[in-house]
């Protein structure tokens, strides 16, 4: 199967609070797993991305954590702020024959408010 | 770099017209992709090329629609005829194969409204 599931449809956290986007696969042949960032009128651009051989990912305030076994991964964005407000998307790909193919999770809306 | 280049922005069309959607990938890239985004279906990958060649267009929903790339550096998604429910916005996209860790890199996206 090609199916990336994301949850949840949508957030709303405080300034400062630690929004938590959860996404599940099925296809074990994935091995890349990126989330991009949305603005409105804006098309998605890459965050973070992480490979399977490793069970976290920081950078600066973002954060994917990696549960291979339960085939399950994670964003997080500490101390989250109003400009953090915009779509996040999961994604997963199969890098094998040179082609990274993506398949997107439905995507998240999250909203930071003041 | 001037990114991926995607034109028009905007288009509004008659139910019947032919749309041709256009997009310029990042010089060097040699995979394209064209998504569609719909608030119902998510962003959805219609079909993607690598070294020119179409490698996967089962994403296409009808014979309706139709992409080329003739080069390294133009592609195009047309649809004829187009129809109210081919209302979405249409990313074009871009990667170095082989380079996941550099992503995709989207353009600004097409708006398509169908009336």
């Amino acid at each position: 199967q090609q199916q990336v599931k994301q949850s949840p449809q949508s957030l709303i956290v405080q300034k400062g609070g630690i929004p938590i986007i959860n996404c599940a696969y099925e296809n074990t042949a994935f091995d890349y797993f990126p989330w991009y960032q949305q603005f409105p009128g804006k098309g998605p651009a890459l965050l973070i991305a992480i490979r399977p051989d490793v069970s976290e990912k920081k950078e600066g305030r973002f954060t994917i954590s990696f549960n291979k076994s339960a085939k399950q991964f994670s964003l997080h964005i500490m101390d989250s702020q109003p400009g953090d407000s915009a779509t996040y998307f999961c994604a997963a790909s199969r890098g094998s024959g040179g082609y990274n193919k993506l398949i997107f999770g439905a995507g998240t809306r999250l909203a930071v408010h003041p | 770099d001037a990114g991926v280049i995607q034109s028009p922005r905007h288009e509004v069309t008659e139910m019947g017209q032919e749309v041709t959607l256009r997009c310029k990938p990042i010089s060097g890239h040699n995979s394209l992709f064209w998504y569609r985004q719909t608030m119902m279906r998510g962003l959805e990958l219609l079909i993607y090329f690598n070294n020119n060649v179409p490698i996967d267009d089962s994403g296409m929903p009808e014979d309706r629609f139709s992409a080329k790339m003739p080069n390294a550096s133009f592609s195009t998604l047309k649809i004829q005829p187009s129809e109210p429910r081919d209302s979405a916005v249409y990313f074009c996209a871009s990667s170095l194969t082989g380079q996941p860790s550099y992503g995709y890199t989207f353009g600004s996206g097409t708006r398509l409204t169908v009336v």
